[in-house]
């Protein structure tokens, strides 16, 4: 089992639905989680974090945190064309040592594609 | 600088060939990140920088690969020996936050592109 999981997609919304993208993680000691997009040939880019159980709102976009679940989500309300993108769940973990040093761990992205 | 920035942007190697990525972090940014991204596959986690001091290289997937930020800013990834694997987009990422990018955003370069022949 991968340490992050997401649907590949592509995922196809028409513009001005709402964009749901799911991600769920291995490790139940997980702290925070992060949503990244990253446009095609680009780098990735920070969207939003989330650390509490519950909805995270900005703008357009929440984020979702069930950590009894160990799932995490992004909502993009209004999607637009120029949201089209990979979308990038990450974890950051504890390890057994109680410090962690930069292993955000990565899903494998999802393709968002909004059409006119 | 205005944000990350890594060279070569691409890298064409005959396969056995030595390579070397560099990677100029933001200005003040105390953490150093290095992820290589195969086509199609989110980044996986090579190694970590805090300052000079290279706490975690655990990701690092053979010994032909080394990394290093002597003066605690420009950092070097080096890759002896390449392989038709290797082949991938290696990214760059800093973050004014000590210890860690659990409470803190983490700044990408665009990335250098390797392609082993």
């Amino acid at each position: 089992q991968k340490e992050v999981e997401q649907n590949s997609g592509p995922l196809s919304v028409p513009e001005g639905a709402i964009a749901s993208l799911n991600c769920t993680y291995s490790d139940r000691g997980s702290q925070s989680f992060f949503w990244y997009r990253q446009y095609s040939g680009k780098s990735p880019e920070l969207i939003m974090f989330i650390y509490s159980n519950g909805d995270k709102e900005d703008g357009r976009f929440t984020a979702q945190l069930n950590k009894a679940s160990q799932y995490v989500s992004l909502l993009i309300r209004d999607s637009q064309p120029s949201d089209s993108a990979t979308y990038l769940c990450a974890v950051f973990p504890i390890n057994a040592g109680g410090t962690s040093y930069g292993k955000l761990t990565f899903g494998q992205g999802t393709i968002l594609t909004v059409h006119p | 600088g205005a944000g990350v920035s890594q060279s070569p942007r691409y890298k064409v190697a005959k396969r056995g060939q030595d390579v070397a990525l560099r990677c100029d972090p933001i200005s003040g940014h105390v953490s150093l990140f290095w992820y290589q991204q195969a086509l199609g596959q989110g980044p996986e986690f090579l190694t970590y920088f805090q300052n000079e001091a290279q706490l975690d290289k655990s990701g690092l997937p053979s010994d032909r690969f080394f990394a290093e930020r002597p003066e605690g800013s420009v950092s070097t990834l080096k890759i002896q020996r390449t392989q038709q694997e290797d082949s991938a987009v290696y990214l760059c990422a800093s973050s004014r936050i000590a210890g860690g990018p659990g409470t803190g955003e983490l700044f990408f370069g665009e990335g250098s592109r390797l392609t082993v022949l």
